[in-house]
């Protein structure tokens, strides 16, 4: 069966320092991937979706970035992290040539202060 | 530009039945889905619509209407555990991204 893993669950990070969220799948192969944060009083924005190694697509222009170095890892950075950036991010991957639901991974808090 | 709407929050009682409606704007359309969320924790999936009817799923059924950019998800038999956020989300096109709304936060009392 598949699963999805992200991590860390929970972190607190200082304004300026750098970030770096890392999801992994397992059980599938070339899933797509995406990255969405989820702020207070607000629904899940998209951020980043990747079809592939190497390929990442960006919705939303802000101070992160992703990176897929292998087919089932998908990561989110930040050089410098910003107040803005606290919410709940999570990680989802869908099956292609499935129906389209994603399976989310666990979620990561972050708390920007 | 896209945009779903869907009420913030709704309250009902145990043993009752709710509907909560979603109303879509997307630039193409390719399925509307509904995730269940609890507090702290990710979205589930639930259900699935891409053409205009009722899909039934045990307790929860999901309506869709095209022409209208109209879907909403019933719930039967509340139990306190469907207390919970309930996001609706279209895709514009096979194999995109979903859009969220920002989701309905449901409580069920005794």
């Amino acid at each position: 069966s598949q699963t999805i893993h992200q991590w860390p669950a929970t972190l607190v990070q200082p304004v300026g320092s750098p970030l770096s969220l890392e999801c992994t799948v397992e059980g599938t192969s070339n899933p797509n991937l995406y990255w969405y944060r989820q702020a207070a009083g607000r629904g899940l924005q998209l951020l980043f979706y990747s079809v592939g190694i190497g390929q990442i697509s960006s919705e939303v222009p802000q101070n992160l970035s992703a990176s897929r170095p292998q087919d089932r890892q998908f990561i989110l950075s930040s050089k410098k992290l910003l107040l803005s950036d606290s919410g709940f991010y999570l990680c989802a991957w869908r099956l292609q040539g499935s129906i389209g639901e994603l399976f989310f991974g666990e979620g990561s808090r972050l708390t920007v202060l | 530009g896209q945009n779903i709407d869907q009420p913030t929050e709704m309250t009902a009682t145990e043993g009752a039945i709710v509907q909560i409606n979603c109303t879509y704007q997307t630039s193409g359309f390719n399925g509307l889905f509904w995730y269940q969320q609890h507090a702290g924790e990710a979205p589930t999936f639930l259900s699935y619509n891409v053409l205009d009817g009722l899909e039934e799923k045990g307790r929860f059924s999901s309506f869709l209407s095209r022409s209208k950019g109209y879907s909403y998800l019933l719930l039967k038999e509340l139990q306190m555990k469907d207390s919970a956020s309930y996001l609706c989300a279209a895709r514009r096109q096979a194999g995109t991204a979903l859009i969220f709304g920002k989701g309905t936060t449901l409580s069920v009392s005794s």
